[in-house]
C-alpha cells in the first residue's frame, strides 16, 4: 500500500529563517502529492499539489515543494517563516486500498517558530 | 462561497451510546470523505461517499457507519462509544473525490468519550 513518512515530528525554526520539511512517499507510479497546514482547534487547508508536470510548485501563503522521483520525496519549503506560519503541516498522497482512492496522510510535523 | 460545515463542533458522550455526526459539503460538491484524526494514530480515512452511495472504506470496524443525502450532505454514526473513539472527525469534500480533485475540509467535531 502507498504510505508517506514525515521524519521530523517537531521542527523549531526562528521568525525570518528559512523552512524545509520532509516528506518521503512510496508509491510505484506517478504520485498525487499534497501538503496541507492544520492550525490549532481547524481544519485542514490544502498548501499546494502536484499531479504531474514542472515538479517545483507554488502553493499559497509563500510555500512551495518539489517533487524528486530519485529521492521518492515532496519536501515543503519557505524561504522566510512568518510567526503564523507556526502549526501543524501534512504530506498526503493519493493513495488505492482496492476499493477505491483515498488521501493517506503522514503523521505530521509541527512547525514552532521562535520570536 | 461558503465552506464545508460540520456540526457539533464538540461532543461528549458516555462509553456504549452512539452519536451522529453531520458534514455540509461545498455547493456542487458530490463528494465526502470523513477520517479520524488521534495523536496516536494520526489521521485515518474512514470511508467517502458520492452521489449517495458508499464509494470507498477504510479499515474500521462496523460501529462506523455513514450516509449521504439527495443534497450531498452525509452524516457519520459511530455506535456502542469506546473510550479509544475519541478523536477529531474532519469531513472533506470534493468536485470528484478520490484525490482527483482538491479536498476541501472543515473545522472538524472534537468527540469526547467518557
Amino acid at each position: 500500500a502507498q504510505s508517506v513518512t514525515q521524519p521530523d515530528i517537531h521542527i523549531t525554526v526562528s521568525e525570518g529563517a528559512s523552512l524545509e520539511l520532509r516528506c518521503n512517499y512510496s508509491y510505484g507510479a506517478t504520485p498525487y502529492l499534497f501538503w496541507y497546514v492544520q492550525s490549532p482547534g481547524q481544519g485542514l487547508q490544502l498548501l499546494l499539489k502536484y499531479f504531474s508536470g514542472d515538479t517545483l510548485v507554488q502553493g499559497i501563503k509563500g510555500f512551495e515543494a518539489e517533487f524528486k522521483r530519485s529521492q521518492s520525496s515532496f519536501n515543503l519549503r519557505k524561504p522566510s517563516v512568518h510567526w503564523s506560519d507556526a502549526a501543524e503541516y501534512f504530506c498526503a498522497v493519493v493513495s488505492n486500498n482496492n476499493a477505491g482512492n483515498m488521501l493517506t496522510f503522514g503523521g505530521g510535523t509541527r512547525l514552532m517558530v521562535k520570536p | 462561497k461558503a465552506g464545508v460545515t460540520q456540526t457539533p463542533r464538540y461532543l461528549i458522550k458516555t462509553r456504549g451510546q452512539q452519536v451522529t455526526l453531520s458534514c455540509s459539503p461545498i455547493s456542487g460538491h458530490r463528494s465526502v470523505s470523513w477520517y479520524q484524526q488521534t495523536p496516536g494514530q494520526g489521521l485515518q480515512f474512514l470511508f467517502e461517499y458520492f452521489s449517495e452511495t458508499q464509494r470507498n472504506k477504510g479499515n474500521f470496524p462496523g460501529r462506523f457507519s455513514g450516509r449521504q443525502f439527495s443534497n450531498s450532505r452525509s452524516e457519520m454514526n459511530v455506535s456502542t462509544l469506546e473510550l479509544g473513539d475519541s478523536a477529531l472527525y474532519l469531513c472533506a469534500s470534493s468536485l470528484v473525490g478520490g484525490g482527483l480533485t482538491e479536498a476541501f475540509f472543515g473545522q472538524g467535531t472534537r468527540l469526547t468519550v467518557v
